[in-house]
């Protein structure tokens, strides 16, 4: 079965710092981009940041830039996102999706959520 | 970066067909066939729907049809079911930014 699984919400004050994974299965995983996209409590969906199949090439939505880092281990199936100096901007619940040449997401995660709040 | 333009809301009672409708610019929507649809319902995942404007994934019902009409692009759900209650998003390929675009939803509700 194609699956991706998210891990490493959780709660965290301002201005600190969580890791979370997306492990994938079911697919060849270095055929496909990974893309990170959030949702904010009762808010629409937002692009977060993107990286290609061999993990040379990312992208970040102006609003992370600087402070989320993506990479990905091809070796472990896994993709990371790191994200540092948290803002309670950031809290939401953060899916990994992949990507196809269409650019359309057809495998979500159930998604990970992330609060940021002292 | 603008996001795709959505109406907030959208209903009809079942067996009835409704639209919703997607507008963007020549930059995305307008110039490019890489519009998706995605259905979430409350606490979910989103869920693709519809990808290049108008293609439907193994096991979406054909209920679901997709068009594009210059800057607007269109998700029709015929033959509305309770199940089909749930936020739909648009999302497009842009020559703006290396992300994309998404709307800003709407709440389709089945009388």
């Amino acid at each position: 079965e194609v699956q991706l699984l998210e891990s490493g919400g959780g709660l965290v004050q301002p201005g600190g710092s969580l890791r979370l994974s997306c492990a994938a299965s079911g697919f060849t995983f270095t055929n496909y981009a990974i893309r990170w996209v959030r949702q904010a409590p009762g808010k629409g969906l937002e692009w977060v940041s993107a990286i290609s199949g061999g993990g040379s090439i990312t992208y970040y939505a102006d609003s992370v830039k600087g402070r989320f880092t993506v990479s990905r281990d091809n070796s472990k199936n896994t993709v990371y996102l790191q994200m540092n100096s948290l803002r309670a901007e950031d809290t939401g619940v953060y899916y990994c999706a992949r990507r196809l040449p269409s650019f359309a997401m057809d495998v979500w995660g159930q998604g990970t959520t992330v609060t940021v709040s002292s | 970066q603008s996001a795709l333009t959505q109406p907030p809301s959208a209903s009809g009672s079942p067996g009835q067909s409704v639209a919703i409708s997607c507008t963007g610019t020549s930059s995305d929507v307008g110039g490019y066939n890489y519009v998706s649809w995605y259905q979430q319902h409350p606490g979910k995942a989103p869920k693709l729907m519809i990808y290049e404007v108008s293609k439907r994934p193994s096991g979406v019902p054909d209920r679901f049809s997709g068009s594009k009409s210059g800057n607007t692009a269109s998700l029709t759900v015929s033959g509305l079911q309770a199940e089909d209650e749930a936020d739909y998003y648009c999302s497009s390929y842009t020559d703006s930014n290396n992300l994309g675009l998404f709307g800003g939803g709407t709440k389709l509700t089945v009388l």
